[in-house]
C-alpha cells in the first residue's frame, strides 16, 4: 500500500546524543515535511524539502538537521543542540494528481521521542 | 505571518448532534484550506481539502466551508458518533503553497 512511513515509533535519548528520525514515502511526491507537536500547541515546522537535494527551514529548525539525498526519503537529526527535544514528530508529504500539485498533505504516525 | 485560530479548544456532545467546528486565519490569501483528523498518538488523517476558489467540500457527513473574505472555515458533522470522538485541526496553506500553518485543534469528544 502507498503511505508514509515513520520509524521508529517510539526512541528515548541520553542527553548528549543525536538521534535520526526516519521517513520514508513511496507516493511518488516531491515535498516532504517535518513538524513538531507539543501538548497543548499546534504543530511547528522544522524543514521542508520541495525536490531531491535542496531543503528549507521552517519556524523552529535550531538544534536540527535534514537530507534529501532520494526522493522517498528525508530523515531528520535531533542534535544535541535542540534544547527540549521531547515532542512527537511527525513527517508529511505533498500530494499530485495526474502530474499536479494538488496542495493535500499526507501524514505519517509520528514518532514520540524522549529524552532522559 | 499567518496564523490559524480554532474555537472551542474542546467540546463534547452527546451521540446524534450534529456539530460545526470552527476555524479563523488572519492572512485570506491562501492556497488551499485542510481539515484532518487526529486519534490520541497517532498521526493526522486528511478529511477534506478545500482549494482556494471553492466554497465547500462535502466526505460523508462532513461538510467544510470556505470563506477567504471573512478568513473562516467551518467543518460541520452530521449526526455525530462516539467513533467521531478525536482532535481535529485546520491548516492553511500560503500562497506559495509550501507552508502550512496550523491551528490549535479541537478536541472533541461524542458521547454514548
Amino acid at each position: 500500500d502507498g503511505g508514509i512511513t515513520q520509524s521508529p515509533k517510539y526512541l528515548f535519548r541520553k542527553e548528549g546524543q543525536n538521534v535520526t528520525l526516519s521517513c520514508e514515502q513511496n507516493l511518488n511526491h516531491d515535498a516532504m515535511y517535518w513538524y513538531r507537536q507539543d501538548p497543548g500547541q499546534g504543530l511547528r515546522l522544522i524543514y521542508y524539502s520541495q525536490i531531491v537535494n535542496d531543503f528549507q527551514k521552517g519556524d523552529i529548525a535550531e538544534g536540527y538537521s535534514v537530507s534529501r539525498e532520494k526522493k522517498e526519503s528525508f530523515p531528520l537529526t535531533v542534535t544535541s543542540a535542540q534544547k527540549n527535544p521531547t515532542a512527537f514528530y511527525l513527517c508529511a508529504s505533498r500530494g499530485r494528481n495526474r502530474g499536479q500539485d494538488t496542495g493535500e498533505l499526507f501524514f505519517g504516525e509520528g514518532s514520540r521521542l524522549t529524552v532522559l | 505571518k499567518q496564523e490559524v485560530t480554532q474555537i472551542p479548544a474542546a467540546l463534547s456532545v452527546p451521540e446524534g448532534e450534529n456539530l460545526v467546528l470552527n476555524c479563523s486565519f488572519t492572512d485570506s490569501a491562501i492556497y488551499n484550506l485542510q481539515w484532518f483528523r487526529q486519534d490520541p498518538g497517532k498521526g493526522l488523517t486528511s478529511l477534506l481539502l478545500i482549494q482556494s476558489s471553492q466554497r465547500e467540500q462535502t466526505s460523508g457527513r462532513l461538510n467544510a466551508s470556505l470563506d477567504k473574505s471573512s478568513g473562516r472555515s467551518t467543518l460541520y458533522i452530521a449526526a455525530s458518533q462516539p467513533g467521531d470522538s478525536a482532535t481535529y485541526l485546520c491548516a492553511a496553506h500560503n500562497n506559495a503553497g509550501n507552508m502550512l500553518t496550523f491551528g490549535g485543534g479541537t478536541r472533541l469528544m461524542v458521547k454514548p
